[in-house]
């Protein structure tokens, strides 16, 4: 597809269960970011790769988030022993530049919502 | 990044203008000024963004005052498909890590029929 593309749109999860999160980017983008959306409040900024590299994750709230990008292309998020906390939007966006690059515009998916219970 | 600061919401009548204030005192030399919005249930989707003219494309216009301390984005003939949530963000404009957006709470805008 010409989008950002997200699966699943809606997961729950009990309690201490893992979660897989994926995201596809658009052919051809070299960076591609995750952000966490709590209920209410404005995406926040989770971690950031260039192609495969994860040159960012400062914003993984706990060691439970792991993020992988291995080919350089579609990217999971990964959520281990998840807690109700983690319940919010997961989105996912990309844009075609990487580092240096002028006023490369991003694209966000429509995001998978997490409700843990 | 800098800061900003927009109303928490606005009402606007279907077919009138929407003018969606933002303030960013303390934004540097070579901060641009991006707009995004989030319609329900949708991804953030990009609007427009200016460095210090003023900016026009198909879906909005960008006026930034000459101190570059404030910005109205303005939705010429609003319609009901406009409202959303809209996010003023003020940052760099070179790519890789620098492209990470920090969002605000947005301004919540209401089309009136």
């Amino acid at each position: 597809g010409a989008g950002v593309s997200q699966s699943p749109r809606y997961k729950v999860a009990k309690r201490g269960q893992d979660v897989a999160l994926r995201c596809d980017p658009i052919s051809g983008h070299v960076s591609l970011f995750w952000y966490q959306q709590a209920l209410g409040q404005g995406p926040e900024f989770l971690t950031y790769f260039q192609n495969e590299a994860q040159l960012d994750k400062s914003g993984l709230p706990s060691d439970r988030f792991f993020a992988e990008r291995p080919e350089g292309s579609v990217s999971t998020l990964k959520i281990q022993r998840t807690q109700q906390e983690d319940s919010a939007v997961y989105l996912c966006a990309s844009s075609l530049g990487g580092t240096g690059t002028l006023n490369t515009e991003a694209f966000f998916g429509q995001g998978t919502r997490l409700t843990v219970v | 990044d800098a800061k900003t600061t927009q109303p928490p919401s606005m009402d606007c009548a279907e077919g009138r203008a929407a003018n969606l204030p933002c303030n960013h005192s303390t934004i540097s030399g070579n901060e641009y000024v991006y707009w995004y919005r989030q319609i329900h249930s949708q991804g953030p989707q990009y609007i427009i963004h200016g460095l210090k003219n003023n900016e026009t494309n198909e879906m909005a216009s960008l006026i930034i005052t000459e101190d570059r301390k404030s910005s109205t984005l303005i939705l010429p003939h609003a319609t009901l498909r406009d409202t959303a949530v809209y996010y003023c963000i003020v940052r760099v404009a070179t790519g890789g890590a620098g492209n990470m957006l920090t969002f605000g709470g947005g301004t919540r805008l209401m089309v009136k029929p």
